[in-house]
């Protein structure tokens, strides 16, 4: 079966610090891969996704950044966090031609900037 | 306007009750759509997904979609404390790298 991995499941960092979230999947090969950000009461925003090694897209323009050094490997990072960049991030996955409607998402990381 | 609207509650309800959550949308062309089940501090699990107009039921979950007004519903009957969190409607209208719209989520609280 698959499973997705994110860590750390919390983190507090302070403003400027930098950011380096990690998600891995297991069970399945060459998925499509998925980073989001959920602000209080704001709904989900897609970050970034990728749909192989190296192949990252940007959805919102920010300070993050996004890699994919491995097939099942997600990095989110940041050089210098803002405020604004507290959230709880959460990652995804699913089959690369699976059903329109299947996403699985991982526990997430709540990320409290100071 | 957004293309995906959905009142952030909080909804409260005993135990029992019928409980009817919304979304409505913009873009005609969203095929397919998913209902999410989010507890505190979780990600977010598939709950019910529906393609195109019509209904689909699954033990206590009804998905309603009606494309005409651009509107979809979940019913959860006999809710219970245990359905206490928040959903997220979300909709896609599919093919390419799929990238699904979700509304901002509704908190539901489901009281003994």
């Amino acid at each position: 079966s698959q499973t997705i991995h994110q860590w750390p499941a919390t983190l507090v960092q302070p403003v400027g610090s930098p950011l380096s979230l990690e998600c891995t999947v297991e069970g399945t090969s060459n998925p499509n891969l998925y980073w989001y950000r959920q602000a209080a009461g704001r709904g989900l925003q897609l970050l970034f996704y990728s749909v192989g090694i190296g192949q990252i897209s940007s959805e919102v323009p920010q300070n993050l950044s996004a890699s994919r050094p491995q097939d099942r490997q997600f990095i989110l990072s940041s050089k210098k966090l803002l405020l604004s960049d507290s959230g709880f991030y959460l990652c995804a996955w699913r089959y690369p031609s699976g059903s329109p409607y299947e996403q699985y998402f991982g526990p997430g990381t709540r990320l409290t900037v100071t | 306007q957004k293309e995906v609207e959905q009142d952030p509650g909080p909804l409260s309800v005993p135990e029992g009750a019928i409980v009817s959550l919304n979304c409505t949308y913009s873009n005609s062309a969203f095929q397919y759509f998913m209902w999410y089940r989010q507890y505190s501090r979780k990600g977010p699990e598939l709950l019910m997904y529906t393609y195109s107009s019509g209904n689909k039921e699954d033990g206590r979950f009804t998905a309603q979609v009606d494309k005409s007004s651009k509107y979809i519903s979940l019913f959860i009957r006999d809710s219970q404390p245990s359905d206490s969190a928040t959903y997220l409607c979300a909709m896609t209208k599919g093919g390419g790298s799929y990238i699904p719209t979700f509304g901002r989520g509704t908190s539901l609280i489901v009281h003994p």
